[in-house]
């Protein structure tokens, strides 16, 4: 069965902190996505990547970098939190022959 | 900018029911049209999809319609139960590169017994 595992269900911060959220997934995709999923807001692509090593922003990428060093692994830092980033966190996976993408659990992210 | 929008926010349907899901988007050059299901705890799957070739796409008591000219499509669910109780995104990308999909606001459906 495929899977996309995330490195945390719950995480709480503190304002200033340096975050790292890791994902990884086992189905050999090419690309990985990160998102933010709000109440009312749905699901919005903060950065993905197509390749190892390669990247690019998606809609709301300010405050927030990610590192892709392994093609299994993409990970989504937080480099100074912030309580506006409290939110829902989802990694996905695709492969580049289909649209079709595979979501982790998720991680809840709380910054005091 | 929101390139779907979804509608309504949230939805309850009594067992047995049709529940409608309606999503329009703006950009013509999106050519998939996915739907997604979330349970609680749980990241959202895909439920069912759709390309622009076709108007219809059935699967169980899942369809998905679609109206290429008014930039329109939905989700019916058949004969709802309330193991239907979820959160529902419609998203759409274009097929071309990572595939970025862009998500509606997402409906919370309820399904009463």
């Amino acid at each position: 069965d495929v899977k996309v595992t995330q490195s945390s269900r719950y995480l709480v911060k503190r304002t200033g902190e340096k975050v790292f959220l890791e994902c990884v997934q086992d189905m050999d995709h090419e690309n990985m996505f990160w998102y933010r999923q709000d109440p009312g807001l749905g699901l919005r692509l903060i950065y993905f990547s197509y390749d190892v090593k390669m990247k690019e922003k998606g809609d709301i990428p300010e405050g927030y970098s990610v590192s892709r060093e392994k093609k299994e692994r993409f990970s989504l830092i937080l480099e100074s939190a912030s309580t506006n980033q409290t939110s829902m966190y989802l990694c996905a996976s695709s492969s580049t022959s289909g649209g079709k993408q595979f979501f982790g659990p998720g991680t809840r992210l709380t910054v005091l | 900018q929101q390139q779907v929008k979804q509608s309504p926010q949230s939805l309850i349907v009594q067992k047995g029911g049709i529940s409608i899901i309606n999503c329009a988007y703006e950009n013509t050059a999106f050519d998939y049209f996915p739907w997604y299901q979330q349970f609680p705890g749980k990241g959202p799957a895909l439920l069912i999809a759709i390309r622009p070739d076709v108007s219809e796409k059935k699967e169980g008591r899942f369809t998905i319609s679609f109206n290429k000219s008014a930039k329109q499509f939905s989700l019916h669910i058949m004969d709802s139960q309330p193991g239907d109780s979820a959160t529902y995104f419609c998203a759409a990308s274009m097929h071309q590169g990572a595939q970025k999909l862009v998500f509606g606001q997402g409906t919370r459906l309820t399904i009463n017994p």
